[in-house]
């Protein structure tokens, strides 16, 4: 089965600054791979998602993140980040096929002042 | 706008009395899922309903129970709810297809609710 493993479970960021929140993914097959944003009391967002096609996708608030395949990875960065983008987030990832997406444990990004 | 309704956003209950969380969508979607997710962890997948064809974990304790009764509604039910069980409870749809279909629709991208909180006294 596909798995998603999020390197950091923290990241304290000032305002501003770039960032750029890890994943990496298991599978023997072609995947779908996610990122989801999740604010307090909140159900998970979607930020941007890759399918096919070109490695690097645009989302929404300004992320982005690259697919690459030989490293399994499917990093997500922003150049500026803002106070309001406090937030959990995870990282998740699907097959063809299937109806089961799995999640990473996602990362707590923290925007300080 | 079409979207994933839960109720009720905050529940809280008694140690062993039942417990039922709804679920309802606006998007059409033939699949519904219920995830678990406690403090600081993933959401962690319990069950999902393709259509009408009832997908449990392997994982998931007897305790945790689901019905769709139609396309637009999905209720979980705990039957006896213990303290492990207080987590946030998140409904998700999708439009699942196979093929190309599935490639060019961006198929597989779940929409969540905004929760359903549990706290168990």
């Amino acid at each position: 089965a596909q798995s998603v493993t999020q390197l950091d479970s923290q990241v304290p960021v000032f305002e501003e600054a770039p960032v750029e929140l890890r994943c990496n993914y298991s599978s023997s097959v072609s995947v779908y791979l996610f990122w989801y944003v999740q604010y307090p009391n909140q159900g998970l967002q979607l930020l941007l998602k890759y399918l096919s096609g070109s490695t690097l996708v645009k989302g929404i608030n300004g992320f982005e993140a690259e697919f690459n395949k030989s490293q399994t990875s499917f990093h997500l960065r922003k150049p500026s980040v803002h106070i309001s983008d406090t937030a959990e987030y995870f990282c998740a990832v699907s097959v063809a096929n299937n109806n089961d997406m799995r999640f990473g444990a996602g990362t707590r990004l923290t925007v300080k002042p | 706008d079409a979207m994933v309704i839960q109720n009720p956003r905050y529940q809280v209950t008694q140690f062993g009395k039942p417990v039922t969380l709804s679920c309802s969508q606006t998007l059409n979607h033939n699949v519904m899922y219920w995830y678990q997710q406690k403090s600081s962890q993933a959401p962690k997948l319990l069950f999902h309903y393709y259509d009408k064809d009832f997908n449990n974990e392997a994982d998931t304790p007897d305790n945790f129970q689901s019905r769709r009764p139609n396309t637009s509604f999905c209720f979980l039910d705990i039957r006896s709810p213990g303290l492990g069980d207080a987590a946030m409870y998140l409904c998700a749809t999708s439009r699942v297809q196979t093929g190309l279909v599935a490639l060019l629709s961006g198929a597989n991208v779940l929409t969540f609710g905004a929760g359903s909180r549990l706290t168990v006294l």
